[in-house]
This record gives structure tokens, sequence and C-alpha cells, in this order.
């Protein structure tokens, strides 16, 4: 596609409820980033994949959260028993490979309500 | 990994005159990144430069680096009420594969 496409773009859910984030990264680019930014704040770095390689998890704030990535493409990540503190807008990012420019989906705004 | 500190968090303008926002960090760099983004939504790169180059420019957009003062700048000439929005520098540091990110700075720019 043209640009990293990312779904759905708005999700609310209950407290304790399970969800699924969705991003499909630019064709050919081996990097891809997840962010979350709370209201008024900075990136806050959740996980990264590059390639083949073993994800770099540091970033996850608790074993309630993961990622995969498919095939090298598309990236899911998954929050378990979602609380009220991860409201957010959930970024994802891709780059054609190290230390090069990110571009960026237009994200998820996840509520929990 | 560190992040950069944008300075200051707000800055508020008339058209047409210039923005400067600043970036500061500790460690040593590989490169420093400007993105912006519009309405808390996904973020558009600006301008990379690298430890060893001293100043880009794109369009309207001059960005320094002050790599023995550990600092940054990005300079918006002739500025529009189209260039409001958040700033944000992130940092890609010697040993990282990661861009960390500061806070940003929200620029208005008042018609």
């Amino acid at each position: 596609g043209a640009g990293v496409s990312q779904s759905p773009s708005n999700k609310v859910t209950e407290k304790g409820k399970d969800v699924e984030l969705r991003c499909d990264p630019i064709s050919g680019h081996t990097a891809l980033y997840w962010y979350r930014q709370s209201l008024g704040q900075g990136l806050e770095f959740l996980i990264y994949f590059q390639g083949n390689s073993a994800p770099d998890k540091s970033g996850l704030p608790s074993d309630r959260f993961s990622a995969e990535r498919t095939g090298g493409s598309v990236s899911t990540l998954t929050i378990q028993r979602t609380q009220q503190e991860d409201s957010a807008v959930y970024l994802c990012a891709s780059s054609l490979g190290i230390r090069t420019e990110a571009f960026f989906g237009q994200g998820t705004r996840l509520t929990v309500v | 990994s560190q992040q950069g500190e944008e300075d200051p968090q707000a800055l508020s303008i008339q058209e047409g005159e210039n923005a400067t926002m600043n970036c500061s960090y500790k460690t040593s760099i590989n490169n420093l990144q400007w993105y912006r983004q519009n309405s808390g939504r996904g973020l558009v790169h600006l301008i990379l430069i690298r430890s060893n180059e001293r100043e880009k420019h794109s369009g309207r957009l001059r960005v320094t680096l002050d790599t023995s003062k550990k600092s940054s700048s990005l300079l918006i000439t002739a500025s529009r009420a189209a260039d409001t929005a958040s700033y944000f520098c992130a940092i890609l540091s010697g040993g990282s594969y990661i861009p960390t990110f500061g806070r940003g700075t929200s620029l208005i720019v008042h018609p």
C-alpha cells in the first residue's frame, strides 16, 4: 500500500476485555515499531521488530501486552484484560532499514471504559 | 535508551514570523530526526540529520545539530497557519535501533 495502515481507527472496549490492534507496514520495510501516546504526552516505545530477528520487547509495560509480526509483514498488538490506564493512541511505524526515517500510520485510539 | 527534550513546550506566533524549537539530549547519537504531528494522530517525518552533519534544509525548514552541546534546533521560516502542529525530535542513540521521542513542542501559528 501507499503508507502504513492501522485498524481499527478507534476502539472502545470495556475494562477487562482483550483487544487486538492491527498494523500493515509499507511493503518491503523490514523494521516495524509500536508506540503509544497518552493525551498531550510524547511517544512511549513498546516493541520493535527487525526482519527475522527476535523482537525487542523492552518497552512493553506489562505481561498483558504482546505483539507478533507474521511473515515479516502484518503486525498485531494484543492487550489482554484491558485497564483504563491503557487508554491511549497506539501508533505503528515502519522503516526501510535500521536507523532511517520512520513512516507512521494514523494510529488506533483505544478507550477503555 | 535516552530521549530528546524539546523546548519550549508551547510556542504561539503570528503568520509570517519564524519559529524555532530546540531539542537537547544527553549521550552520543547516531542521528536525530524531527517529526510533525497534526491533531494527535500519525507523525510525519521532516528531516533526519546524522551525527557528522551540522545543518540540513528542506524547503522552509532548517535543522542544525551541535554535538558538542548535545542539542539540535528546528527553524521554520515564514510560518503559515498550516504549520500549526506538534513537533517532536527523535533520538537514535549510538547503540540503538529505536527512535526515542520527547514530549514535543506545540506550535500555534495565528493567521
